[in-house]
């Protein structure tokens, strides 16, 4: 158990639609990574928030959102949902802070995942 | 072509053979990492290191950062050892995770 949590494991919507994934960090993680797995793709990064500010942005649609709130959780947003966009979504935490100082780097770690299945 | 390049795509061995696992990067990197993912799904950070070699149980990671290349190491293989192992490269200067495709593992007792 990494300590990072995911709701929900199982996700099934139908296309154009709305759903929100949710993470809670590690306790005292301040960062929180969101990644997509997919079957073509791989995993790819989408996105990393640090203490409630967004750091970086990978390859997130514009159809997909994400917030960290001041209790340090974070939401995945996907809206409009389509049949490419089912995939496995992961959350992650690391300690933090991102920084130009290599070695401040901290590993990450991974939730369990939300299945998302757009029919 | 990809940042990460993971090799072979898929292994099939024996139990108690010698895993060797390869990942090539294009990119400079403050750190590589291991991850492994089991059937169900989840993911395991296995090893994250920057220079040199780490040793966890029948688990070995080296990295030679002038050729850009890490080995990811398993002795004495076990069919628990089924996985897919991930490599994957944190850039310089961000902290996201760049991923290889994976390597499907299969032992077989």
């Amino acid at each position: 158990d990494s300590g990072v949590t995911q709701t929900p494991k199982h996700l099934i919507t139908a296309t154009g639609q709305r759903v929100t994934l949710r993470c809670s960090p590690r306790s005292g993680d301040l960062s929180v990574y969101w990644y997509q797995q997919s079957l073509d793709q791989g995993l790819q990064f989408l996105i990393q928030y640090y203490n409630g500010e967004e750091r970086a942005k990978g390859n997130i649609l514009e159809r997909f959102s994400a917030q960290q709130f001041p209790d340090l959780h974070s939401e995945l947003n996907l809206s409009s949902l389509e049949l490419g966009d089912s995939a496995l979504y992961f959350c992650a935490s690391s300690v933090g802070p991102p920084s130009r100082d290599l070695s401040s780097y901290n590993e990450q770690f991974f939730g369990p995942g939300t299945r998302l299945t757009v029919l | 072509k990809n940042e990460v390049e993971q090799s072979p795509q898929n292994l099939t061995a024996q139990e108690g053979e010698f895993i060797t696992i390869n990942c090539s990067y294009s990119v400079g990197i403050s750190a590589l990492h291991w991850l492994q993912q089991h059937p169900g799904g989840g993911i395991v950070s296995l090893f994250m290191l920057s220079s040199g070699k780490k040793k966890h149980g029948r688990l070995i990671a080296t990295i030679n950062i002038q050729e850009k290349h890490s080995s990811l190491h398993i002795t004495a293989s076990h069919p628990r050892d089924s996985a897919v192992y991930i490599c994957a490269a944190t850039p310089q200067g961000a902290q996201k995770l760049v991923f290889g495709q994976g390597t499907r593992l299969t032992i077989n007792p």
